[in-house]
């Protein structure tokens, strides 16, 4: 069985700071990482993922996320937050070699202040 | 190209009563998911079509829960009859045929049962 952990319901942060969402995940099997992001009244949208090769994955919107395997770790990071960062980002994993059954994590909102 | 849509975007309904949920996926996925949020909890899986055929149910919390796939297009998710436990966002992805292909979500529908 697989499972997600996000560390923090919600995370605050100054715009311009750095985001640090974190995200460990438990797989008995090589995972596959992705994020999510959702914004108020949207549906999910894909961030970006890690399936295999390089361990530092960057994606849209200027974020990326590091696979670290010896933490079970896949933290999602972007340099300077801005007002429009302002969403609930979940991590998700998938063991199947596919991307069809997801095991999300229950999600970190994310609020960006002035 | 047009997104996932679902119909509708709320639904209140009482206790007992039966709603039909609708997803249309992006023209041309023969994949088509169903997961559900439940509030405070992770998005868990449903269940997983390829064209018109149930490929993955395992998710379907119980036989109240009835989904359909004519034709291979729209699928309706059909809750019969309803009960306070089942109110949360149900939320309809899609995918291209391959296993890694990325998933399409919708903006789900959220569910309330009184």
């Amino acid at each position: 069985a697989q499972s997600v952990t996000q560390l923090g319901s919600h995370v605050s942060v100054s715009e311009g700071a750095l985001v640090l969402l974190r995200c460990n995940y438990s797989s008995s099997v090589p995972p596959y990482l992705f994020w999510y992001v959702q914004y108020p009244n949207q549906g999910l949208q894909l961030l970006l993922k890690y399936t295999t090769g390089a361990t530092l994955v960057k994606g849209i919107n200027g974020f990326e996320a590091e696979f670290k395997k010896s933490e079970t770790s896949f933290h999602l990071t972007k340099p300077s937050a801005h007002m429009s960062d302002a969403a609930e980002y979940f991590c998700a994993v998938t063991t199947n070699s596919g991307y069809s059954t997801l095991t999300f994590g229950k999600g970190t909102m994310l609020l960006v202040s002035p | 190209e047009a997104g996932v849509t679902q119909f509708p975007s709320h639904s209140v309904i009482e206790k007992g009563q039966t709603v039909t949920l609708r997803c249309d996926p992006i023209s041309g996925h023969d994949n088509l998911y169903w997961y559900r949020r439940v509030m405070g909890k992770e998005i868990k899986f449903l269940l997983h079509f390829v064209k018109e055929s149930k490929q993955d149910e395992s998710g379907m919390p119980n036989n109240r829960f009835l989904a359909e796939r004519t034709g291979g297009t729209y699928s309706t998710l059909k809750v019969q009859p309803a009960e306070l436990e089942d109110s949360g966002v149900y939320f309809c992805a899609s995918s291209q045929q391959g296993r890694n292909s990325p998933l399409h979500f919708g903006n789900g529908t959220r569910l309330t049962v009184t």
